[in-house]
């Protein structure tokens, strides 16, 4: 498998609703960030979340990293319609922010 | 907007034409990258510049050709592409003072090549 592996591929929910994206990878990493894309568009810095954190909040984003599994969870919470979109995760494995390596991202659908 | 713009938005292309895609960015960024995304694969690192200078190419074939003539700019220079080059082709720029490592994208110019 890939670094920055993202789990599910596709999640549908209504609106109102959590969503939660998992992804894993597998080397050591500086940091893990999350971006979103909106279809055929580019990429968006969600949240960053250091190899010394836990747990991370932006608004109604919540990010946890566990360094020792070597994953991460990005849950958006009250999802609305206009969160669908792609997300992806990215691992700085090296010299702070000069090279992330993608995952194939989840695609979230959230239905009014 | 992200303060990363690219032109075209879209291109259509033969494969015995030339063609450039160009970046530019407003950030003040020293730091500047290409990348692919095909359809269901991650995108794909093809170049990176740090104050202008390539500091990584990974693995791109030769008819993909970057330019950096100063640190707000960037081009790809295309030549000879195979219809499996088609992609959206993103550029992306970062700080490189302090702890700035989040990247900025610019909307990608999607490729078609018949």
């Amino acid at each position: 498998s890939q670094q920055g592996e993202e789990d599910p591929q596709a999640l549908s929910i209504q609106e109102g609703e959590n969503a939660t994206m998992n992804c894993s990878y597998k080397t050591s990493i500086n940091n893990l960030q999350w971006y979103r894309q909106n279809s055929g568009r580019g990429l968006v810095h969600l949240i960053l979340i250091r190899s010394n954190e836990r747990e991370k909040h932006s608004g109604r984003l919540r990010v946890t990293l566990d360094t020792s599994k070597k994953s991460s969870s990005l849950l958006i919470t009250a999802s609305r319609a206009a969160d669908t979109a792609s997300y992806f995760c990215a691992t700085d494995e090296g010299a702070s922010g000069s090279r992330l390596t993608f995952g194939e991202g989840t695609q979230l659908t959230v239905n009014p | 907007e992200t303060g990363v713009t690219q032109t075209p938005r879209h291109l259509v292309m033969g494969m015995t034409n030339k063609k450039s895609l160009k970046c530019e960015q407003h950030l003040g960024h020293n730091a500047m990258y290409w990348y692919k995304q095909s359809a269901k694969k991650p995108l794909e690192l093809m170049f990176v510049y740090n104050f202008k200078e390539q500091t990584e190419n990974n693995s791109v074939p030769s008819r993909f050709s970057p330019e950096c003539p100063n640190s707000s700019h960037l081009f790809l220079h295309l030549h000879t592409l195979q219809p499996e080059d088609s992609a959206l082709y993103l550029c992306a720029s970062r700080g490189t003072s302090g702890a700035q490592e989040t990247q900025y994208f610019g909307p990608g110019t999607r490729l078609l090549v018949l």
